[in-house]
């Protein structure tokens, strides 16, 4: 079965910690983002990669890290500089990055507490 | 600045009538759309799209209309179900202010629910 798994299902922080957050595709898709959704809010995009070894920041990178060593992971890691990281983490692929019809699947998502 | 609007939090249907979703965008560059329909706790799934050269897409009980002129989109249902009822995420897609990469912006969603 082709897809994207994104584990854990629920990650727990404590001040000051970083924590990272799996992301996983076996579709063999070239292009992989990680969203974050806020209650009420539509997703917003932390950072995305077209290709290995590339990412590019999105609209709110401050206080997240990223890395894109193999083409099926990408991995979030949440900082202790961010200082509300309490959300719902969501991580896309595409099968063609920089074309109109992008379309993206997503993983079943990672939701975040603060302790 | 939010370039994807949908101005609905919500919607409530009977079962069987047509549900309509609507969506504004303010950037000209936009020139495809998506819709996709999330449960909570998972992750978004893709619905249906359009290209800006079209004005019209159907699968089966969804529809999507693009008004370029309006700079609106919308999704009609027809006919309703239960397991419609999710949030429904208006997307699209276009260059950014840099130069050639595409990505997606998302509006904020609107809560469907369907009545049996």
């Amino acid at each position: 079965d082709g897809g994207i798994t994104q584990s854990p299902k629920y990650l727990f922080r404590k001040e000051g910690q970083n924590v990272t957050l799996s992301c996983e595709q076996n579709l063999n898709h070239d292009a992989m983002y990680w969203y974050r959704q806020d209650p009420g809010q539509g997703l917003r995009l932390i950072y995305y990669s077209q290709i290995v070894n590339d990412f590019q920041k999105g609209d709110i990178a401050e206080g997240y890290s990223v890395s894109r060593e193999k083409k099926e992971s990408f991995p979030l890691t949440v900082t202790s500089a961010q200082k509300n990281p309490t959300a719902f983490y969501l991580c896309a692929s595409s099968i063609f990055p920089g074309f109109a019809q992008e379309t993206q699947y997503f993983g079943p998502g990672t939701r975040l507490l603060v302790l | 600045d939010q370039q994807v609007k949908q101005n609905s939090p919500s919607l409530s249907v009977q079962e069987g009538r047509i549900s309509i979703l609507n969506c504004d965008y303010t950037n000209s560059m936009f020139d495809y759309f998506l819709w996709y329909k999330k449960y909570p706790a998972e992750g978004p799934t893709f619905l249906i799209s359009i290209s800006s050269i079209k004005d019209k897409n159907e699968d089966g009980r969804f529809t999507v209309f693009l008004n370029k002129s309006a700079k609106h989109l919308s999704l009609h249902i027809v006919p309703s179900q239960p397991g419609d009822s999710a949030v429904y995420f208006c997307a699209a897609s276009g260059r950014n202010s840099g130069g050639s990469n595409y990505k997606l912006t998302f509006g904020k969603g609107t809560l469907l629910t369907v009545n049996p």
